[in-house]
């Protein structure tokens, strides 16, 4: 099984719709994070926990949410989906000390049409 | 705040040739760590290497080396021996230690895309 896990894959929604991403991990990591990646801007960090009760917004939270339901789950929400959030989500975990790496998930890609 | 620039938007590179991909970053903080990411067509993010601010010695993973310049603040990203797998895209990406104003993040340049020749 993959350390870190999101569902779903695909996703094409309609706008206005609310729809949420989510991201598990068996890393046993504490700090976790959601980005979108969108073509020549890389990845941009949206949300991001470094535990159950410590979540921050990243430079791009603006029409997004979290939810961190336990060390291993945090989900993130379109509460009302715009074409411009078309993008590649990406989950990541990591551990506290700056020399670990991210482990990310498989990506999800949501249209919003 | 912390910042990952990579300018090169597109790089070529023969097969069997080395390529550089370069990478700078601003940070105010002492104490960071660098990493680089492979992200082939299929889209999953791979770890490359590592490189922290107090290595003395640049960073080695098999044919990837990072090319580290504290002073300049750039840690381009070399790979020898270049191979048709070694087309995708990269990213340079930054975590800052403690202390640092955005302690924990992990920040990531626009991404190289590599394109390797036959």
């Amino acid at each position: 099984d993959a350390d870190v896990t999101q569902t779903p894959r695909n996703r094409i929604t309609k706008t206005g719709k609310r729809i949420m991403l989510e991201c598990s991990q068996t890393k046993g990591h504490d700090r976790m994070y959601w980005y979108r990646q969108d073509p020549g801007l890389g990845l941009r960090l949206i949300y991001y926990s470094f535990d159950v009760k410590d979540i921050n917004k990243g430079e791009i939270s603006d029409g997004y949410s979290v939810s961190r339901q336990a060390q291993a789950k945090f989900s993130l929400s379109l509460e009302s989906a715009i074409p411009n959030q078309t993008a590649l989500y990406f989950c990541a975990t990591s551990g506290a000390d700056r020399n670990t790496e991210a482990f990310f998930g498989q990506g999800t890609r949501l249209t919003v049409v | 705040a912390q910042k990952i620039t990579q300018t090169q938007p597109g790089m070529f590179v023969q097969e069997k040739e080395a390529v550089t991909l370069d990478c700078t970053y601003d940070t105010s903080d002492q104490s960071y760590g660098l990493f680089w990411y492979k992200q082939p067509s299929s889209g999953e993010m791979i770890f490359l290497i590592y490189q922290g601010s107090y290595d003395e010695q640049n960073a080695t993973e098999g044919r990837y080396s990072l090319n580290f310049q504290k002073a300049r603040k750039s840690a381009n990203l070399v790979i020898s021996a270049s191979q048709l797998g070694d087309s995708a895209m990269y990213f340079c990406a930054m975590r800052e230690g403690p202390g640092g104003t955005s302690y924990g993040k992990l920040t990531f340049g626009q991404g190289t895309i590599l394109t390797v020749h036959p």
